[in-house]
């Protein structure tokens, strides 16, 4: 396994366009998660898929955020008319298992710079 | 809600020195306590875990205890090395709601 890939990994676009990014979980992983990390800050949780099912999005930073992961493997986040604000590294974390006690494992990230 | 907070750095130390790393948390039940470490150029990877009141987390020499009067989980390691140079996240999931520390950024010379 090659664990946890995001793409692309680096991403610059200009204010107002709309931009998705990939994860690639862990093969046999049904649970998968949603980051951003902004210099000098710890990850802040998106969201969260258990196979399929979005079982939190509340913490989506705001309706021009989505994220999907339509047949419970891979996952796109998508934000759309993208924001100087928005430019930081968007992290994907995937784990096995019901129990927040399992351990996830992060992919390398895709920077977003907004210009 | 739930947060966490832990010693600012960056914090410097020579080798073979004590680390400490402070974190305290605040959370409204029973959640899994975690420290994370990022080493340059790579990802965040989980080091050490512990789900309940009293565990002790290990691994690589790192230890932390799951504090629940004083609220706290401190990372300790009892001789760093130069490879151990690193940012370290402490974090806590409840719920599946993580939440993570700003991170501390060690750097140990030789």
């Amino acid at each position: 396994d090659t664990g946890v890939s995001q793409n692309p990994r680096h991403k610059i676009t200009k204010r107002g366009q709309n931009v998705t990014f990939r994860c690639d979980p862990i093969s046999e992983h049904n649970r998968l998660y949603w980051y951003r990390q902004t210099l000098g800050q710890g990850p802040e949780f998106l969201t969260y898929f258990q196979n399929e099912a979005q079982l939190e999005k509340s913490r989506l930073l705001s309706d021009r955020f989505s994220a999907e992961r339509p047949k419970g493997s891979f996952s796109t986040l998508e934000i759309q008319r993208t924001e100087q604000g928005d430019s930081a590294m968007y992290l994907c974390a995937s784990a096995q298992g019901r129990s927040a006690s399992y351990e996830q494992y992060f992919g390398p990230g895709t920077r977003l710079t907004v210009t | 809600g739930n947060s966490v907070t832990q010693m600012e750095g960056p914090v410097t130390l020579s080798e073979e020195a004590f680390l400490t790393i402070n974190c305290t948390y605040t959370a409204t039940g029973y959640p899994s306590l975690f420290w994370y470490v990022q080493y340059p150029g790579e990802g965040l990877q989980l080091l050490l875990k512990a789900t309940k009141a009293d565990d002790k987390g290990s691994n690589k020499g790192f230890e932390a205890t799951y504090r629940k009067e004083t609220t706290s989980f401190h990372l300790e390691k009892g001789s760093v090395q130069v490879s151990d140079s690193a940012v370290y996240f402490c974090a806590l999931s409840e719920n599946n709601d993580m939440r993570f520390g700003a991170g501390t950024r060690l750097t140990v010379k030789p």
